[in-house]
């Protein structure tokens, strides 16, 4: 089973729709996250979530709506996409606490958004 | 705030050749640094992590990386890199709050 599973893994699109990717984990961990990777392949921080509350939101454009229905889900909307919203976008999650394993992000496979 | 600095964008050696890719970072507290490793057209795996203890850390594939706190640094080496050790590296520091990247080190490694 896939430990971080996003959804799709490619999408292809046109300037102006609305597009969501979804983000699911199995790992029974407490905080989520969404990453950007850009062509430069730097990664940036968007935004975080712990149990379904919202803890880190870098500026990033209101476009971008993150909704957690639940602590192991995390999805990304984007509305009125933007040429410069084309990017791999990676999901990750990770423990809390003090254990081996806290603060260590597993991270999906990357969704790779090509805007038109 | 906290950041990463990674020394070099690119790095091409040959098979056999040694290995060094620098990192340095900035934060006044204490911190947990790590190493992921982006295989071409893969996620991010990590490859190190420390957070206390020996400041030398052993990985897999005879990597290893050294935190120098005087530094501010946590380089990652390995003594004879390989065709397959082609891919990206990330360090990444964790302060207060979220993990901070670097910008990443792109590792080509010539058969």
């Amino acid at each position: 089973d896939t430990a971080v599973s996003q959804t799709p893994k490619y999408l292809v699109t046109q300037m102006g729709n609305d597009k969501s990717i979804k983000c699911e984990q199995n790992l029974g961990h407490d905080t989520m996250y969404w990453y950007k990777q850009d062509s430069k392949k730097f990664l940036k921080i968007m935004f975080s979530y712990n149990n379904k509350e919202l803890i880190i939101n870098e500026t990033v454009p209101n476009r971008f709506s993150p909704k957690s229905p639940d602590k192991a889900h995390l999805n990304l909307h984007i509305n009125s996409l933007e040429l410069g919203d084309s990017a791999v976008y990676f999901c990750a999650s990770s423990q809390d606490g003090q254990g081996q394993g806290a603060n260590v992000l597993t991270f999906g496979a990357g969704s790779r958004l090509t805007v038109l | 705030a906290q950041s990463v600095s990674q020394h070099n964008h690119h790095v091409i050696l040959s098979e056999a050749a040694s290995l060094e890719l620098g990192c340095n970072y900035s934060y006044g507290g204490t911190v947990n640094l790590f190493w992921y490793v982006q295989y071409p057209g893969q996620h991010l795996q990590l490859l190190f992590k420390y957070f206390s203890g020996d400041p030398l850390v052993k990985g897999i594939k005879g990597f290893e990386a050294e935190f120098i706190k005087s530094k501010f640094s946590f380089n990652l080496r390995k003594p004879s890199v390989q065709w397959s050790d082609t891919a990206e590296y990330f360090c990444a520091v964790r302060g207060y709050s979220t993990l901070t990247f670097g910008k990443g080190t792109m590792l080509l490694v010539s058969p």
